[in-house]
């Protein structure tokens, strides 16, 4: 496989509080894209992280690489209702097949 | 934004019918993907296609699946015969560019029962 078993994760948090999702893999990778998937819709990427950037942030959202470790994060700070979603992270290995993790399922609750 | 849009949305059919998903991809793009995804699991990556060709298929890809664009329409997968294990949420993506520079872009998902 190329994702390590800490993948399937399953987050509760309350609004306001800040959350951080993390995913390791086993294939070498320059870039990590992280997708947001809404219930009964098609994932959206959110955030893409190259080898070349340690962090990389957007709104919210900030989204960390460490391909000595090959793993990466994403946080989520000061999180609201409309974040409610499953996340995932997706590495492209060879020709432009990209392949995703288990993902994290996080709810905000008001 | 760019929007995927795949045709049907929900299909039921009968095991060994035959049956075909079709996404129209955006209007630009070059690179082609079919995903499938089993309710409250990961994507997992069936093939890809560009240039009229498959470039990469996994495992999932059975003989019984094909892919094909003719004449830059539609870009389909067919089933032929369906197994009770192909019940799954089938999700096409497009992009741009390949490689390490291409975002995908998906489609909302063709929901696919097998009785």
């Amino acid at each position: 496989s190329q994702w390590g078993e800490e993948n399937l994760q399953a987050l509760s948090i309350q609004e306001g509080e800040d959350v951080t999702m993390n995913c390791s893999y086993k294939t070498y990778t320059t870039v990590v894209h992280w997708y947001r998937q809404d219930s009964g819709r098609g994932p959206a990427l959110i955030i893409l992280i190259r080898s070349n950037e340690r962090e990389k942030r957007s709104g919210r959202l900030r989204a960390t690489l460490d391909t000595s470790s090959q793993s990466s994060s994403l946080s989520i700070t000061a999180a609201q209702c409309e974040d409610t979603a499953v996340y995932f992270c997706a590495t492209e290995g060879t020709g432009s097949k990209l392949s995703f993790g288990k993902g994290a399922k996080l709810t905000v609750s008001p | 934004g760019p929007k995927v849009l795949q045709i049907p949305s929900h299909q039921i059919i009968d095991m060994g019918q035959m049956v075909t998903l079709n996404c129209d991809p955006v209007s630009n793009h070059l690179y082609f993907y079919w995903y499938k995804q089993i309710l409250g699991q990961q994507m997992e990556f069936l093939v890809n296609f560009y240039n009229g060709k498959v470039m990469e298929k996994s495992k999932l890809f059975k003989d019984q699946f094909s892919v094909e664009r003719p004449d830059g329409s539609y870009f389909t997968l067919k089933i032929q015969p369906t197994a009770l294990e192909d019940s799954a949420v089938y999700f096409c993506a497009s992009s741009l560019l390949g490689g390490h520079t291409g975002q995908l872009y998906f489609g909302e998902g063709s929901k696919l029962t097998v009785l």
